[in-house]
Parts: structure tokens; C-alpha cells; sequence
């Protein structure tokens, strides 16, 4: 079936750094990426779309300046976050769909444990 | 926004019991899914729901889809230790899914 890997799985950086993300999809190409944020046994908060090529979509309230989305290829989408802060520590993860995977669901990515520090 | 709600929010049962998991919203979804989830691990897919009134039997596991697609619910035959976890529904609405807020399940030996 579809994987879709994410490195690192885990990051400490210090306050002030930025730290960045990535997330593959090893065997489909996939048209649209999409970044979650989850805290500890709360559901995951989609933080921004992108497509490949084009300019990421975000959600209200997610700064497009802190966490910056760059999907430049089919196969790989990439989270930097930028001057990181302790409130910034979360869960984040990638997920993925094929041109035509959205009944059939998406792949997600192992996550990152991003602690600030 | 959050359109899709879940309850419980927790739930620790003994091995062997019985449980329902309850994943309700006032709007229409295209389809419907149901994740798991284990600390530190991306959700990984259950099931896929379509059709209103639709119920699909993974071993012990039951899902169903209302009939007017609004609503969903998970139903576990005699939990064992193994299906705890954080369990998510996901309704596609306008080419996005949406998640709900979570149950936590703890099933204790």
C-alpha cells in the first residue's frame, strides 16, 4: 500500500531556531499534502494544504510566515518552522493523497515530536 | 472549525467489555472514516463508510454510517488490551476531510 515517510521523528531544538520537517511519499505521487498539529490525546488540527508547485493553503490562525510549506515535487512536501518557540513543542504530521485517493483516505506520515526547548 | 464531535472523550474499560464510540455533526459528509492512532504513531485507516446506513464489520470492530450521513459510530466487541488507542472519525466535506476531537480508549488487562 501507499507510505508516506516523515523525518525526523523526533527534534529538540532551542528557542529561537528553525527547525524543518519533511515528508515523502515512497510510492505514489502525491498531488496534495496536507501538515497536522496534535497535542497529547487531542485529535489532529490541519494547519495548511498544499499542492505541488503552488502556493500552500492555510488555515485561520496558522501563521504562513512561522511555518513555512514548500511542496516542491510529487513525492515531497517539507514544514520548516521558523524562530521556533517552547509553544511551538507538538506533534506535527504529514498526510497524503494520489490524484485519486480521496474516498479511499489518506496516508499518513509517522509523525514528528518537535520539543522547543 | 471543528465539525465533527466525538464521545466519549475517554474511556478505560476492562478487557472483554464492550464499548460504543459516538462521532456526531450537523453537517453532511460525502464519506467517513475511522482511524487509530497509537502514541507517537501517525492514525493509521480502519474503514471507509459511504453510503447512509451502511455498516462494515471489521473483526470485532463494527462502524456504521447514518442514514442521513451525519453520524457515525464505532462499536467493539469484548476489547482486548491491544485496540487501546486514540480513535478518530474523519467526514470529507468539500474535497477536505475534517477530523473529530478524539476518543481515547484504554482497555485494561
Amino acid at each position: 500500500g501507499a507510505v508516506v515517510s516523515q523525518h525526523p521523528s523526533r527534534v529538540i531544538c532551542k528557542s529561537g531556531t528553525s527547525v524543518k520537517i519533511e515528508c515523502r511519499s515512497l510510492d505514489f505521487q502525491a498531488t496534495t499534502m496536507f501538515w497536522y498539529r496534535q497535542f497529547p490525546k487531542q485529535s489532529l488540527m490541519l494547519m495548511a494544504t498544499s499542492n505541488e508547485g503552488s502556493k500552500a493553503t492555510y488555515e485561520q490562525g496558522v501563521e504562513k510566515d512561522k511555518f513555512l510549506i514548500n511542496h516542491a515535487s510529487l513525492t515531497l512536501s517539507t514544514l520548516t518552522v521558523t524562530s521556533a518557540h517552547p509553544e511551538d513543542s507538538s506533534f506535527y504530521i504529514c498526510s497524503a493523497i494520489d490524484g485519486t485517493g480521496v474516498v479511499a483516505g489518506y496516508t499518513f506520515g509517522s509523525g514528528t515530536r518537535l520539543t522547543v526547548v | 472549525t471543528q465539525l465533527l464531535e466525538q464521545s466519549p472523550q475517554f474511556l478505560s474499560i476492562q478487557e472483554g467489555e464492550n464499548l460504543t464510540v459516538y462521532c456526531n455533526s450537523s453537517s453532511v459528509f460525502s464519506s467517513l472514516q475511522w482511524y487509530r492512532q497509537e502514541p507517537g504513531e501517525g492514525p493509521v485507516l480502519l474503514v471507509t463508510v459511504v453510503t447512509g446506513g451502511e455498516v462494515k464489520k471489521l473483526k470485532r470492530l463494527t462502524f456504521q454510517f447514518g442514514d442521513a450521513r451525519k453520524d457515525s459510530s464505532l462499536h467493539i466487541t469484548a476489547a482486548q488490551p491491544g485496540d487501546t488507542g486514540l480513535y478518530l472519525c474523519a467526514g470529507l466535506a468539500r474535497y477536505q476531510f475534517y477530523f473529530g476531537t478524539g476518543t481515547s480508549l484504554t482497555v485494561i488487562p
